[in-house]
């Protein structure tokens, strides 16, 4: 089966950073994507990795190990809107299918 | 402006009904994807589309049929077939240029209930 793990909530106050981790299982392996979702809205796509390796998009960043299965998401410097559920998506084969994890709810606090 | 439309915002099913919900896009993708999201957890792939007049089963597509006639639409019906039908319907599409990193654009979303 595939199978992607990521904590279910992380709680943090503003100002302060936040890592997301995701752990994967899958049939096919492509790269690891990230999406953000507030709530009652539509995902919106964040980063992208397919090789090993940090990669940085202003205040956020995303890492994969491809040898451990292994990735996370940076969020820094949270601010309020900020909180909302972020989930990690593998994509598992070369037509880019996306299999996603339920979902890191992040609550950021003054 | 270029986006996914979804329509309607909120749906009610009738027991034995069948109901179909519409996705549009202008931004000129080939792929189109439905998933549904049920409280709490992630998005799962029901049907997917990568060209018009051909699409496939994602995972959970039993009690759901799809179409693909045009590039710009693919609707979604939720058969009388789909006994848990209550959840949080997502469209999306995205280029088939780069495959692996298939950046995918949602919709806003319609928000199907029982009666």
């Amino acid at each position: 089966g595939q199978s992607l793990e990521q904590p279910s909530e992380v709680t943090a106050v503003e100002g302060a950073i936040v890592q997301i981790n995701c752990t994967y299982q899958t049939s096919g392996f492509y790269g690891l994507s990230w999406y953000q979702q507030h709530d009652g809205g539509a995902p919106t796509f964040l980063s992208y990795n397919a090789l090993d390796g940090l990669e940085e998009t202003g205040r956020f960043s995303s890492f994969l190990s491809r040898s451990d299965s292994y990735g996370y998401l940076l969020l820094q410097e949270l601010q309020m809107k900020d909180s909302a559920s972020y989930f990690c998506a593998v994509t598992t084969d070369s037509w880019g299918k996306l299999q996603f994890g339920a979902g890191t709810q992040v609550v950021v606090t003054p | 402006d270029g986006g996914i439309t979804q329509s309607p915002k909120y749906l009610f099913r009738k027991e034995g009904q069948n109901v179909t919900l519409s996705c549009e896009q202008n931004l000129n993708h080939d792929a189109m994807y439905w998933y549904r999201q049920d409280p709490g957890q992630g998005l799962r792939l029901i049907y997917y589309s990568q060209i018009v007049n051909d699409f496939q089963k994602g995972d959970i597509a039993e009690g759901y049929s799809v179409s693909r006639e045009k590039k710009e639409s693919f609707p979604l019906t939720v058969t009388s077939a789909q006994k848990n039908p209550t959840a949080f319907y997502l469209c999306a599409s995205s280029l088939r240029r780069d495959r692996a990193k298939n950046i995918q654009y949602f919709g806003a979303g319609t928000r199907l209930s029982v009666l």
